[in-house]
């Protein structure tokens, strides 16, 4: 039974360019959830998606920042034209129905460095 | 909002010693709480959460937290801290949106050393 999978685990982007980011849920689970932890930080909330719907992108930055959840595959958050103060580990977290209820399974992360 | 706050930033205990870890919400209603440990370069690992009923919570590897009301707390409690405890732990609070709780704010973390 495997947990939540990220890859790439380390991503090295030069200034400008995208960073592609993978997520597939533990199985049976239809929610997923992005986070990011910036350096001495906590987790900060990013979007949270279901199947082919965004329901909640507060805390995604307006620009260069999108993410998608399609109807097959994993969960996809891209970054254009990165910068390096978006160097960070960025985490994937999925639950099954997205109730209060329910635990939130992490990923390992992509940590993702910008030189 | 809902926030949390996590007063220590480091603690150091030695092995054997009794450990607890602090926790502060904001929240306007019956929070959902959550406690998870990250280990150097991996994820997160949910350790216990309280969503309502006992107020004391038992949780893996030997951990409890107590949720007080009244003092808006949900502190993380271990009697005898193993070497292997040694860790980052970080205190979650539940947040609603459009009437479900779907998304965590966490708190800026407690990272826990342990001497032998």
């Amino acid at each position: 039974n495997a947990g939540v999978m990220q890859n790439p685990r380390h991503l090295v982007r030069r200034r400008g360019q995208e960073a592609r980011l993978r997520c597939s849920p533990m199985k049976g689970h239809s929610h997923v959830y992005w986070y990011r932890q910036l350096p001495e930080e906590g987790l900060k909330f990013m979007v949270y998606l279901q199947k082919e719907n965004i329901i909640d992108e507060s805390g995604m930055p307006k620009e260069r920042f999108s993410a998608e959840f399609p109807k097959e595959g994993p969960s996809i958050l891209r970054i254009q034209q990165v910068v390096r103060g978006d160097s960070a580990a960025y985490f994937c977290a999925s639950s099954p129905q997205g109730l209060a209820q329910e635990t939130q399974y992490f990923g390992p992360g992509t940590r993702l460095l910008v030189l | 909002a809902q926030s949390v706050t996590q007063p220590d930033i480091h603690i150091t205990v030695s092995e054997g010693a009794s450990l607890e870890l602090r926790c502060n919400y904001s929240y306007g209603a019956t929070p959902y709480l959550f406690w998870y440990v990250q280990s150097p370069g991996q994820g997160l690992q949910l350790l216990l959460k309280y969503f309502s009923g006992d107020t004391l919570v038992q949780g893996i590897k030997g951990f409890e937290a107590e949720f007080k009301r009244s003092q808006s707390s949900f502190n993380l409690r271990k009697p005898s801290v193993h070497w292997s405890d040694a860790a980052e732990y970080f205190c979650a609070v539940g947040a609603e949106y459009g009437g479900a709780t779907n998304k965590l704010i966490f708190g800026t973390g407690t990272l826990l050393a342990v001497q032998p």
